[in-house]
């Protein structure tokens, strides 16, 4: 079955440490994953778009990971900002098929 | 460029009407998805329009319909309303492929009483 797990489900942290996202998938076969962040009542935004030969992409403070062996993909977000409390959303395209995680609600702390 | 708007922004319905969504694309983009998203489903895929065809759908039952104008400008339907409906109905636009890097809208919070 195609599925998109997120961890963690939530987070704080302090302003200006770094922080990593995790998404693990099993959907195939895979056509490329993306990561979203959305703030709170507005729509998703794109981050970073990968597919299968990409291992990494980077958008300013925020880099995606991609292990397409593992089927894992981290996104790491650098010297965090009170901006970047949004939920981050992990999204795996197959052909004819695109499944989302739940998200990780990140909580940025000054 | 103006980005993809959706209106209207709110919405509030009781069970059994039906409501019609509407979504314009970023200029030049010929391929529009609608997704809902509830706090306990999260995102869900509805289905994607491209050259006013329906070329891909979710997993929902046929009170929810769309369609596609020769402007690529969206409309979505959702008839004989539920609870269980409300929620906020995202479309998001990318150039021809839902594949492609997406560009959403703000959304429609639709609230079902």
């Amino acid at each position: 079955k195609n599925q998109v797990e997120q961890s963690p489900q939530s987070l704080i942290i302090l302003e200006g440490k770094n922080c990593t996202l995790q998404c693990n998938y099993t959907v195939s076969p895979f056509s490329n994953l993306r990561w979203y962040k959305q703030d709170t009542g507005r729509g998703p935004v794109s981050l970073t778009i990968m597919t299968f030969s990409e291992n990494t992409k980077s958008n300013g403070r925020y880099t995606a990971t991609l292990d397409a062996d593992t089927k894992q993909s981290s996104l790491h977000i650098t010297a965090s900002q009170l901006s970047d409390s949004a939920s981050y959303i992990c999204v795996v395209s197959a052909d004819n098929d695109m499944r989302f995680g739940a998200g990780t609600r990140l909580t940025v702390k000054p | 460029k103006a980005g993809v708007t959706q209106t209207p922004r709110y919405l509030i319905k009781t069970r059994g009407q039906q409501v019609t969504l509407s979504c314009s694309p970023i200029s030049g983009h010929r391929s529009v998805s609608w997704y809902q998203q509830t706090p306990g489903q999260g995102l869900q895929f509805l289905f994607e329009y491209f050259s006013e065809t329906q070329r891909n759908k979710g997993n929902f039952p046929g009170r929810f319909s769309g369609r596609q104008f020769s402007n690529s400008r969206s409309e979505m339907n959702v008839s004989t309303l539920e609870l269980g409906d409300s929620a906020l109905y995202l479309c998001a636009s990318s150039l021809i492929f839902s594949g492609e890097t997406q560009y959403f809208g703000p959304g429609t919070r639709l609230l079902v009483l």
